[in-house]
């Protein structure tokens, strides 16, 4: 089992205000990744990791920002949010790209 | 451009019965074709994978066949269950891009009891 970890696990927040999604793992993997998905919808990749220092855009375009200062923490950050944020996010994370582990998601609301 | 094709999108079948998805790729540089399966509330894990050397794997009940020549994949779930209603998803690795694997769009599987 992966140990990959999420919080908030739910989240229910205002227009306009700033939330942070958690993301740890401990299994030393280089590659960190933050999927968004609506319910058993398709996976959008928005955001990757090679490692410290190093974080790329991905296939969706995404308001939310990420930040790797140190290898077992990714989080994502959203300045102001908008009911369109609303959706399930995943992060996950690899070792040479083989298999992906995936957390079990931060479930966000903007009302 | 969608990399990778799967279908079909949503799949009923009667428990005992063979659930079959099936994926298609274009890119003859991926190298490694793995299979997610989704619970509702969850986050996707690994299911079974295959590399393009060989042209089916089994782990209990799901089997990869792979049809390199075709640049077809699928996944076959024998004598399904209604613990299997879940959503599935194919995803391709390219061999010089190991960072990212590419996701098909899932197929949401019910088990009928």
């Amino acid at each position: 089992e992966a140990d990959i970890y999420q919080t908030p696990r739910y989240l229910v927040i205002g227009t306009g205000k700033k939330i942070t999604l958690e993301c740890s793992q401990t299994m030393g993997h280089d590659k960190m990744y933050w999927y968004q998905q609506d319910p058993g919808m398709e996976l959008h990749l928005i955001h990757y990791s090679y490692g410290v220092n190093s974080t790329e855009k991905g296939d969706l375009s995404s308001e939310s920002t990420v930040s790797r200062i140190r290898t077992e923490h990714f989080p994502l950050t959203l300045e102001s949010a908008r009911p369109s944020h609303t959706s399930q996010y995943l992060c996950a994370s690899s070792v040479a790209g083989n298999t992906i582990y995936f957390g079990e998601g931060s479930w966000l609301t903007v009302v | 451009q969608q990399q990778v094709k799967q279908s079909p999108q949503s799949l009923i079948v009667q428990k005992g019965g063979i659930s079959i998805i099936n994926c298609a790729y274009e890119n003859t540089a991926f190298d490694y074709f793995p299979w997610y399966q989704q619970f509702p509330g969850k986050g996707p894990a690994l299911l079974i994978a295959i590399r393009p050397d060989v042209s089916e794997k089994k782990e209990g009940r799901f089997t990869i066949s792979f049809n390199k020549s075709a640049k077809q994949f699928s996944l076959h779930i024998m004598d399904s269950q209604p613990g299997d209603s879940a959503t599935y998803f194919c995803a391709a690795r390219h061999m010089n891009r190991d960072d990212k694997i590419i996701f098909g769009k899932g197929t949401r599987l019910h088990i009928l009891p």
